[in-house]
């Protein structure tokens, strides 16, 4: 079955510390592959994504994430934490291509401590 | 571009009311949007998608007759919470594609929905 696993519900991290959000897809067709930010009561933004190329994403914010397909894993990464990064992120997948039918991980809360 | 609206942004309501919550791309055409449900400190769960013109397919465990959804043309879709009891206070978010690029969905700010 596909699935999407972020690991770490909650992460807690300095001002100006590197922050890393794990994510892990399940699937046996070509991901495309996305990184959404929401933050409190509010909808969810697009960070960045993976469709084809490149697999090193730069997205907004300072945020990255590298498509690693012998890994399964897309993880988010800034090098340097600020305040204003504190909120939940969602790992979400398509696969074969669709437009729709996104499946999304759980959720990781990220704290930023001063 | 790619911006999704929704309203209200908040709602309260009495048990047994019917609410509805509107969903629009304000400049592009969405030839799909999608409805999700977020519970506290939970991901977001796929309720319903639908095109324009036709009927909403609805993911399993969905009461069709409860959550009706409308997408009556290519920027409005809406989402009418019948008879609405307090188990149906959540967090509905709505997105949209048919903005570029086309393999993405575009999310609105979402509707507090409290049923007392």
């Amino acid at each position: 079955a596909q699935s999407v696993t972020q690991l770490g519900s909650h992460v807690s991290v300095s001002e100006g510390a590197l922050v890393l959000l794990r994510c892990n897809y399940s699937s046996s067709v070509p991901p495309y592959l996305f990184w959404y930010v929401q933050y409190p009561n509010q909808g969810l933004q697009l960070l960045l994504k993976y469709t084809t190329g490149a697999t090193l994403v730069k997205g907004i914010n300072g945020f990255e994430a590298e498509f690693k397909k012998s890994e399964t894993s897309f993880h988010l990464t800034k090098p340097s934490a600020h305040m204003s990064d504190a909120a939940e992120y969602f790992c979400a997948v398509t696969f074969g291509g669709s437009q729709g039918n996104l499946i999304f991980g759980k959720g990781t809360k990220l704290s930023v401590k001063p | 571009g790619a911006v999704v609206s929704q309203h209200p942004s908040r709602v309260i309501c009495k048990s047994g009311t019917s609410v509805k919550i509107e969903c629009r791309s304000l400049d592009f055409q969405a030839t799909t949007m999608f409805w999700y449900r977020q519970f506290p400190k939970q991901s977001l769960m796929l309720m319903a998608t639908s095109n324009e013109g036709s009927k909403a397919t609805y993911e399993q465990g969905v009461e069709k007759d409860k959550f009706l959804i409308n997408h009556a043309s290519l920027t409005l879709s809406t989402l009418t919470v019948t008879s609405a009891h307090p188990e149906d206070s959540s967090f509905y978010i709505c997105s949209a594609i048919g903005g570029e690029p086309t393999d993405t969905q575009y999310f609105g700010p979402g509707t507090r929905l409290t049923v007392l």
